[in-house]
């Protein structure tokens, strides 16, 4: 199974607004709410962002949001900040009993 | 502190044998499901097996269906991903990744996210 499909990269200002999408096909993003984002810094390991489409884990900003629309989910983050540099990568349940990850977004802050 | 350590990287041959093990504390771990992931170098990240909870269901993608196993031992808080008949696009650090989410008051491990992760190791297939 193909890779959801992400823009390979995605840059903003300090305080500027960015919206990642994420598109996938019915037997993935449209099939289930079980949509999830992860942020991944340089050489670390990746952090749970968002799951269930729309739901922030504790500890996480209010920054980050997300959303989901037919076969496709966005993630945006307002307020950008230095440390939002990231990858971003999003997942998504599968019709397979799989998961699928994006092929991810390189967020620059300029 | 829940913590997940992997362990057992190495440099490998194309068609030989390597068992990476994941420790985990902090947590109870015979109630998460269990998943592997991997990044090959500059690479994105790939979902290559799931666990569930007491070892009786296992999914793999694709890429790894019919070489690598996923086994996990709840009595010694460990999960195995054996690899087998390894190839050179297998070179990738391998993390293990906690399924599922915990709110304030609940633990949800039902669910197709990895909300604890570990920080990897790195098997090269060369």
């Amino acid at each position: 199974q193909s890779a959801l499909t992400q823009p390979a990269s995605v840059s903003g200002s300090p305080g500027q607004s960015i919206t990642i999408s994420c598109t996938g096909t019915r037997s993935d993003v449209g099939a289930y709410n079980y949509v999830a984002w992860y942020q991944q810094h340089p050489d670390k390991a990746p952090k749970l962002m968002i799951y269930n489409v729309t739901t922030r884990p504790s500890g996480v900003s209010h920054r980050f949001s997300g959303s989901k629309s037919g076969n496709t989910a966005s993630l945006t983050i307002s307020g950008l900040q230095a440390e939002d540099e990231a990858d971003y990568y999003c997942t998504s349940y599968t019709t397979s009993s799989t998961v699928i990850f994006g092929g991810g977004t390189k967020l620059t802050v300029l | 502190e829940v913590q997940l350590v992997e362990s057992g990287g190495g440099l490998v041959q194309p068609g030989g044998s390597l068992r990476v093990s994941c420790a985990a504390s902090g947590h109870t771990f015979k109630i998460f499901s269990m998943n592997w992931v991997r990044q090959a170098p500059g690479k994105g990240l790939e979902w290559i097996s799931y666990i569930n909870k007491n070892g009786s269901a296992t999914y793999y993608a694709d890429s790894v269906k019919g070489r690598f196993t996923i086994s996990r031992d709840n009595a010694k808080n460990l999960l195995y991903l054996q690899m087998n008949s390894l190839r050179v696009d297998d070179t990738a650090v391998y993390y293990c990744a906690r399924g599922g989410y915990c709110t304030a008051s609940s633990c949800f491990t039902g669910v197709p996210y990895m909300d604890v992760w570990g920080k990897g190791t790195r098997v090269a297939v060369s």
